[in-house]
């Protein structure tokens, strides 16, 4: 079965540094990998989708990478701010599982001034 | 356009009651998939709905069963309620299968006791 791993529960940074947070899985690469952040008690909020022939993603302060060789991606928030302060989830799909996500564990990071 | 809407958001219920949980998606999104959401699992696919058939099914009991109505409304209801089945349910909508992204509620705290 599918193992989707996220590098570490928590990360702490300096405001103003950029974060970086790995998602890495296992077997087959899935055909679209999402990433998304959760505040506490609320759903999570879609931010970035990659594709798999997709190598990299950017959008303002967010960058996201898609290694299908590593396996791996890479979540970076650069110039964080404490209000990047959230959990964040990587979300798999292979495309044929027909509305479900596959979701990492989460990793909490907190920004710090 | 109003987001994803699920009630109620809090709940409190007794071992062996059974609950019925709603969520009302985005305008015009026909998928609506179900998550439950522990600190010791994490978000865990329950199941699909797509024009009220259930497309995809993840591994949990029969207790949890759903339904999807004609204008895309759907319920999720758990019978014969376990303290392991307090959890965060969070429900999702997107416009068709999970390559595009999925809009979550703000979810439904369900407490058993």
């Amino acid at each position: 079965s599918q193992k989707i791993e996220q590098n570490s529960e928590a990360l702490n940074i300096q405001e103003g540094k950029t974060a970086t947070l790995t998602c890495n899985y296992t077997n087959y690469s899935p055909a679209y990998l999402q990433w998304y952040r959760q505040d506490p008690g609320r759903g999570p909020v879609f931010l970035l989708l990659i594709r798999e022939n997709e190598k990299e993603k950017r959008k303002e302060r967010l960058k996201v990478t898609f290694d299908t060789t590593l396996k791996q991606s890479l979540f970076h928030i650069t110039a964080s701010q404490p209000a990047d302060s959230a959990t964040y989830l990587c979300a798999l799909d292979w495309g044929s599982t027909l509305g479900r996500l596959y979701f990492g564990r989460g990793t909490q990071l907190t920004v710090w001034p | 356009k109003a987001g994803v809407t699920q009630t109620p958001r809090y709940l409190i219920k007794t071992r062996g009651q059974q609950v019925t949980l709603s969520c009302s998606p985005i305008s015009g999104h026909r998928s609506v998939s179900w998550y439950q959401q522990t600190p010791g699992q994490g978000l865990q696919f329950l199941f699909e709905y797509f024009s009220e058939t259930q497309r995809n099914k993840g591994n949990f009991p029969g207790r949890f069963s759903g339904r999807q109505f004609s204008n895309s409304r759907s319920e999720m209801n758990v019978s014969t309620l376990e303290l392991g089945d307090s959890a965060l349910y969070l429900c999702a909508s997107s416009s068709d299968r999970g390559w595009t992204e999925a809009f979550f509620g703000q979810g439904t705290r369900l407490t058993v006791v």
